[in-house]
Order: structure tokens, then C-alpha cells, then sequence
């Protein structure tokens, strides 16, 4: 899988969208961008993949550009409840299925 | 339904003591994943069954690691002779099946809550 690339920390404000950027430069064809994320104490929580197209669904939103080479995460009105660490992982089919997590993205949501 | 469930929650060894760490995937789910999860780092991948089938243990760290899932439901990570290195979180996750999503097969982990293992 390829390897992707996070920041290490946001913020943003409860009620405001929270854009969170990851870079795969290195995407094969076959592989997926997915995103999960882990509140603390918790185990990771899938939110939304996708390969090419722009999806959406309750949770939140995924933007790949056309090259595929990078993509952002909006979740749409944050809350506090959505401070967590967000994983983005670029992922083929193929394999096992096991999911290769780089460092993410710790998102602190404030009030 | 249930999700998956990890037990015990915290366990607290003594380095050189042996540990069996339990895992109860959703019912029906033929995919079950163990990972590490050391502090402050994301998970990391250790052995993967598909039904009782261990098909993948590449990250397994050593020899004193054992995962079984004899059933094809329940597995087991049992990890001997236990050092203070092995202190982590262990996170269990359970698919509907492994194959990647352009397979139109199922592509979500669901995670457990995970166990403390913390070696003194």
C-alpha cells in the first residue's frame, strides 16, 4: 500500500467544517483512499472511502484530486465529539485486507 | 447487534509471565485482524485469519506470539514469556470478508475497544 502523509495536528471550531489534508503521492491504480478515526480510549472507526469519485455520506465528505495524489477529509460542522486522531490509508485490493496506519492527524475540536 | 468485544480490558503482567488476550468478532464475520498499538503511534498490523485460516502473521514481532481462531469466530493472541517492549494496546477488527472493495465484497473494519497490556 501506498504511504501517505498527514499533518500532525489541526483545530477548528465547534460548528465549523474541518477540512483535514492527506497526501499519496504514490497511489497505484488499485488502491483506495480510506479514512478512519480513533477517539481516545477507543478502537478506529472506518468514516468513508473512495477511489476517484468525490463521496459523501453521514459523516462526512472525501475530495480526491484528479491525480489522486492527494485528498481531504471535510467533516461538515464539527463537534467536540469528533476530536480525535484521523488516519488516512491508501489501500489496495488484493491483499488481506490489513490496514497499514501512518501517524494521522490529531484534530482538536474547540468550543 | 454487538459489536466486537476484547477482554480482558486491562491486563497487567509481570515481564516473563504468559498472557491470553480474547477476541469476539460480529457474528458472520469471516475476516479478523489483530494489531498493535504502542503509545502515541497507530496500529499496527500483526496476523490476519480468514475463518479459522491464519493466511497472513507478518507482523507478528517474535516467536512468543500466537494467535489461533479454531472455530472460525473467537480468536485468541496469546503472547509468552511477556517483556516490558510487548506494552501496548492490542485492537481486534472483524470484516464481512477481506477482499478489497472493487471486489464488491465488504470493505469496513470494526474495531474493538482494545486491551491494555501493560508488563511490569
Amino acid at each position: 500500500d501506498a504511504k501517505t502523509t498527514q499533518p500532525t495536528s489541526m483545530d477548528c471550531a465547534e460548528g465549523r467544517a474541518a477540512n483535514l489534508p492527506c497526501n499519496h503521492s504514490t497511489i497505484s491504480g488499485n488502491e483506495y483512499v480510506y479514512w478512519y478515526r480513533q477517539i481516545h480510549s477507543q478502537g478506529p472507526q472506518y468514516i468513508i472511502h473512495g477511489l476517484k469519485n468525490n463521496e459523501t455520506n453521514e459523516m462526512a465528505s472525501l475530495i480526491i484530486t484528479e491525480d489522486r495524489k492527494s485528498s481531504t477529509l471535510i467533516l461538515p460542522h464539527a463537534t467536540l465529539r469528533d476530536t480525535a486522531v484521523y488516519y488516512c490509508i491508501a489501500h489496495g485490493s488484493g491483499n488481506t485486507g490489513k490496514l497499514i496506519f501512518g501517524q494521522g492527524t490529531t484534530l482538536q475540536v474547540k468550543p | 447487534g454487538a459489536g466486537v468485544s476484547q477482554s480482558p480490558r486491562y491486563k497487567v503482567a509481570k515481564r516473563g509471565q504468559d498472557v491470553a488476550l480474547r477476541c469476539d468478532p460480529i457474528s458472520g464475520h469471516v475476516s479478523l485482524f489483530w494489531y498493535q498499538q504502542a503509545l502515541g503511534q497507530g496500529p499496527e498490523f500483526l496476523t490476519y485469519f480468514q475463518n479459522e485460516a491464519q493466511l497472513d502473521k507478518s507482523g507478528l514481532p517474535s516467536d512468543r506470539f500466537f494467535a489461533e481462531r479454531p472455530e472460525g469466530s473467537v480468536s485468541t493472541l496469546k503472547i509468552q514469556r511477556t517483556q516490558q517492549e510487548d506494552s501496548a494496546v492490542y485492537l481486534c477488527a472483524s470484516s464481512l470478508t477481506n477482499n478489497g472493495p472493487g471486489q464488491g465484497f465488504s470493505y469496513e473494519q470494526y474495531f474493538g475497544p482494545g486491551t491494555r497490556l501493560t508488563v511490569t
